[in-house]
């Protein structure tokens, strides 16, 4: 079946660590992103890849990083830096940035930080 | 990107229609409508998406206003299964030199209930 995987489902760690969350998919498609959720809350985007090798910032992309080494692996690295790092991150991918293609999304990793 | 305006919850018996209205009154003419739906803990899902006319996929029907400045999504025949919350948005063309690169811009949506 093809689809978008995120590991793992919940997180927790120490604050003032880095945790790198995975996102990997098998529809080759192009473009990926990442969404945060927040409770109650609709999705902000941190950071989105059109083509391997390369990523743009989003709306909220600080204490966040990225790679895309290769095109069906974006995993995102929250940082120390990230204030408020808990949240429930999502992961996306679309065939490309095009307006006829949707976006398909994983399950999510809900991550929280003490 | 124009802004959406969505009721924040909304009931719907099953087996009825369920209407959600999106009032978008800034669009402009190279901004598409469109709908995703997140069921509680998951990731959010696709339903349905359009420019001005209307639209009609296995999922649900888009009513877009001839002055484009509303919508509605139709799920016909609503069951316990579509509660979820459904986000209207709006999103520059590409082809209009759109610079979101697939960018989707989510409020907070409706909370659709089907109850029995």
């Amino acid at each position: 079946d093809g689809g978008i995987t995120q590991s793992p489902k919940y997180l927790f760690r120490k604050e003032g660590q880095n945790v790198t969350l995975s996102c990997e998919q098998n529809l080759n498609h192009d473009a990926m992103y990442w969404y945060r959720q927040d409770p109650g809350q609709g999705l902000r985007l941190i950071y989105y890849s059109q083509i391997v090798n390369d990523f743009q910032k989003g709306d909220i992309a600080e204490g966040y990083s990225v790679s895309r080494e290769k095109k069906e692996s974006f995993p995102l690295t929250v940082t120390s830096a990230q204030k408020n790092p808990t949240a429930f991150y999502l992961c996306a991918s679309s065939k490309d940035r095009g307006d006829s293609y949707e976006q398909y999304f994983g399950p999510g990793t809900r991550l929280t930080v003490t | 990107d124009a802004k959406t305006t969505q009721p924040p919850s909304m009931d719907c018996a099953e087996g009825r229609a369920a209407n959600l209205p999106c009032n978008h009154s800034t669009i402009s003419g190279n901004e598409y409508v469109y709908w995703y739906r997140q069921i509680h803990s998951q990731g959010p899902q696709y339903i349905i998406h359009g420019l001005k006319n209307n639209e009609t996929n296995e999922m649900a029907s888009l009513i877009i206003t001839e002055d484009r400045k509303s919508s509605t999504l139709i799920l016909p025949h609503a069951t316990l299964r579509d509660t979820a919350v459904y986000y209207c948005i709006v999103r520059v063309a590409s082809w209009a030199g759109g610079t979101s690169y697939g960018k989707l811009t989510f409020g907070q949506g409706t909370i659709l209930t089907v109850h029995p």
